[in-house]
């Protein structure tokens, strides 16, 4: 398998359970990110790891924890969430955390918090 | 305040024709810009880039325009073709850092 997987495809929760999203990447890519696409509105850029260290965070509330064990997985912890939480959470890696132009992206995690 | 705009949400163009998609920024210190596409239930994939010291890259059918003074860039697709039918994201970043991503449009291209 190559290139960057993300599960799983659709989630629906509700707001007191606990939830994960998983992202894999095959690319020997150094750098990943989590980003949100809520509809009508840019991507947002949520967390970034670079060799498996957090380097930024966007102001992302605490009900969202990353989490980057090695340099092909991230993973992104959900809990109490809030339906204005629910969108699109896409995955990404690029080369290197300065190469950042040319980002990789996962097919995306489709949320609902109910 | 969106520093990378895309004012138009959608877009229908006859197949055959030329789309352009359009994008604006704020930033002046932004030099290297992106255009990425997006099928529905799939990610962004990277289409074309252009360097802030270039006015113009071409790839294929695709063509991305820089104008610096006017703070514009502009995707020219030709002749467009059904299978382009997506969601077109500009992007643009400074010095390699994050990307600024815009609401991205939507084309049509009708048969």
């Amino acid at each position: 398998e190559t290139g960057v997987t993300q599960t799983p495809r659709h989630l629906v929760m509700g707001m007191t359970n606990k939830k994960s999203l998983k992202c894999e990447q095959h690319l020997g890519h150094n750098a990943m990110y989590w980003y949100k696409q809520s509809a009508k509105k840019p991507l947002e850029l949520m967390f970034v790891y670079s060799l498996e260290e957090r380097v930024e965070n966007n102001s992302v509330p605490s009900r969202f924890s990353p989490e980057c064990p090695n340099s092909s997985h991230l993973f992104l912890h959900l809990h109490t969430l809030q339906p204005e939480d629910s969108a699109l959470y896409l995955c990404a890696s690029s080369q290197d955390r300065r190469l950042s132009e040319k980002l990789f992206f996962g097919s995306g995690t489709q949320l609902s918090v109910l | 305040d969106q520093q990378v705009k895309q004012n138009s949400p959608s877009l229908s163009v006859q197949e055959g024709r030329i789309s352009i998609l359009n994008c604006d920024y704020t930033n002046s210190m932004f030099d290297y810009f992106l255009w990425y596409k997006k099928y529905p239930a799939e990610g962004p994939t990277f289409l074309i880039s252009i360097s802030s010291i270039k006015d113009k890259n071409e790839d294929g059918r695709f063509t991305v325009f820089l104008n610096k003074s006017a703070k514009h860039l502009s995707l020219h697709i030709v002749p467009s073709q059904p299978g382009d039918s997506a969601v077109y994201f500009c992007a643009a970043s400074v010095a390699g850092n994050m990307l600024t991503f815009g609401g991205g449009t939507r084309l049509m291209v009708k048969p």
